[in-house]
């Protein structure tokens, strides 16, 4: 299994861009999170999916971050209009029977 | 609710000393606990879990019991390697059904000088 997926790895953009993130899951998994990683504020869930229905978005920051899951194999954060203070490590992960499979990250920059 | 309190990094350590992170938690109901870690440009991964009291969880070397009495589920590795370097989290979860969100602790960095 190639595991969660994530793209872009790394993304540099500017203030007021439109910034979208996307995850594919591992195959059979029926919960994705999606995490932000600073070194102020550690590791945050944004918000979670269970059968591609979203379950809890309290995470997300505010009105500019939405997520989507249209289907069981891809997910996506969009972040418009983007700000530096989300400059971050953006997580996916999903999960089967309580373990949840981390992707690599995207590194997200804005100027 | 949930939370879970571990150990103030960073954490300094010579190879083959022994190590210990703390982790303890609060927890409404019966949780089932984690310890993932994150290598350098990383993801997280699973390192150990543990579903209930006095389970213990164990892997590459490392473990950590599930005590329910102090709840606590501190890790411990009896001789460290340059290769352990990495951030550690403690995290539970609540569910009884899985696939429900994991709550983590902050991270403990850990450095193993040769």
């Amino acid at each position: 299994d190639a595991g969660v997926i994530q793209s872009p790895r790394h993304e540099v953009t500017e203030m007021g861009q439109e910034v979208t993130l996307r995850c594919k899951p591992i195959s059979g998994h029926n919960s994705l999170f999606w995490y932000r990683q600073t070194m102020m504020r550690g590791l945050e869930l944004l918000i979670y999916f269970n059968n591609n229905v979203p379950i809890d978005d309290s995470g997300m920051p505010e009105d500019r971050f939405s997520a989507k899951m249209p289907n069981a194999s891809f997910s996506t954060l969009k972040i418009q209009p983007s700000e530096p203070r989300d400059s971050a490590v953006y997580f996916c992960a999903s999960s089967s029977q309580e373990t949840q499979y981390f992707g690599p990250g995207t590194r997200l920059l804005v100027l | 609710g949930n939370s879970v309190t571990q150990m103030e990094g960073p954490v300094t350590l010579s190879e083959e000393a022994f190590l210990t992170i703390n982790c303890t938690y609060t927890a409404t109901g019966y949780p089932s606990l984690f310890w993932y870690v994150q290598y350098p440009g990383e993801g997280l991964q699973l390192l150990l879990k543990a579903t209930k009291a006095d389970d213990k969880g164990s892997n590459k070397g490392f473990e950590a019991t599930y005590r329910k009495e102090t709840t606590s589920f501190h890790l411990e590795k009896g001789s460290v390697q340059v290769s352990d370097s990495a951030v550690y989290f403690c995290a539970l979860e609540t569910s009884n059904f899985g696939n429900e969100k994991l709550t983590f602790g902050t991270g403990t960095r850990l450095t193993i000088i040769p």
